[in-house]
């Protein structure tokens, strides 16, 4: 079975600051995928950022980044230079399927102040 | 980029009516669908997977009698509340992934509340 733990419920950033969302998963498969996605007030799910497991290089998507520990099985998302617009829940997802059936994690609230 | 329409946004309806959501993949070929429910400030938990002409897949605890799930074409996907309560009010949220490992694009969700 997969689990996806996200132990911060809420982390508070103030605006061109940074914040690291913790996220740890546990799976018994060799071959799986990461993500982070974005859920404003709006409530779409907005991807964030996504990490092929057999990738020892983390994921960049402008400011925003992962550190891939795959012995500890830790993915954590780094928020730079944060924006009022990155003020959202942020979701760990873990799939074995490239892109399918998604076990997500319980979430953190990103709180943005400027 | 892919679209995903999901529709009604938000539905209010009396306690032991149907409630039929659509999930519409407007520009590409959606062979997989899923759906999710999500309660207030908690997370997506997946429902059930349904793939086009085929029965869906339920996750366990899901009661399929309830939530009926039908993908009969490769743009659409619907799900069904059926005899709803309000212990069904909840966000529901669909996506679609194209043939082969394409991404999982998501609908703009459905509230549903059952008074």
């Amino acid at each position: 079975a997969q689990t996806v733990t996200q132990s911060q419920p809420e982390m508070s950033v103030q605006e061109a600051e940074t914040v690291t969302l913790s996220c740890t998963y546990d799976t018994s498969e060799s071959d799986y995928y990461l993500f982070w996605y974005k859920q404003p007030p709006s409530r779409q799910m907005i991807l964030v950022i996504r990490q092929e497991a057999y990738k020892q290089q983390n994921a960049t998507e402008n400011r925003f980044s992962v550190n891939f520990q795959k012995a500890a099985k830790s993915f954590s998302l780094k928020i730079s230079d944060s924006q009022l617009g990155d003020a959202a829940m942020y979701f760990c997802a873990q799939t074995t399927d490239s892109w399918g059936k998604f076990q997500f994690g319980a979430g953190t609230q990103v709180v943005v102040t400027p | 980029g892919a679209v995903v329409s999901q529709h009604p946004s938000w539905v209010i309806c009396k306690s032991g009516t149907s409630v039929k959501i659509e999930c519409r993949s407007l520009d590409f070929q959606a062979t997989t669908m899923f759906w999710y429910r999500q309660f207030p400030k908690q997370s997506l938990m997946l429902m059930a997977t349904s793939n086009e002409g085929s029965k869906a897949t339920y996750e366990q605890g899901v009661e399929k009698d309830k939530f009926l799930i039908n993908h009969a074409s490769l743009t659409l996907s619907t799900l069904t509340v059926t005899s709803a309560h309000p212990e069904d009010s909840s966000f529901y949220i669909c996506s679609a992934q194209g043939q082969g490992h394409q991404p999982q694009h998501f609908g703009d969700g459905t509230r549903l509340s059952i008074l």
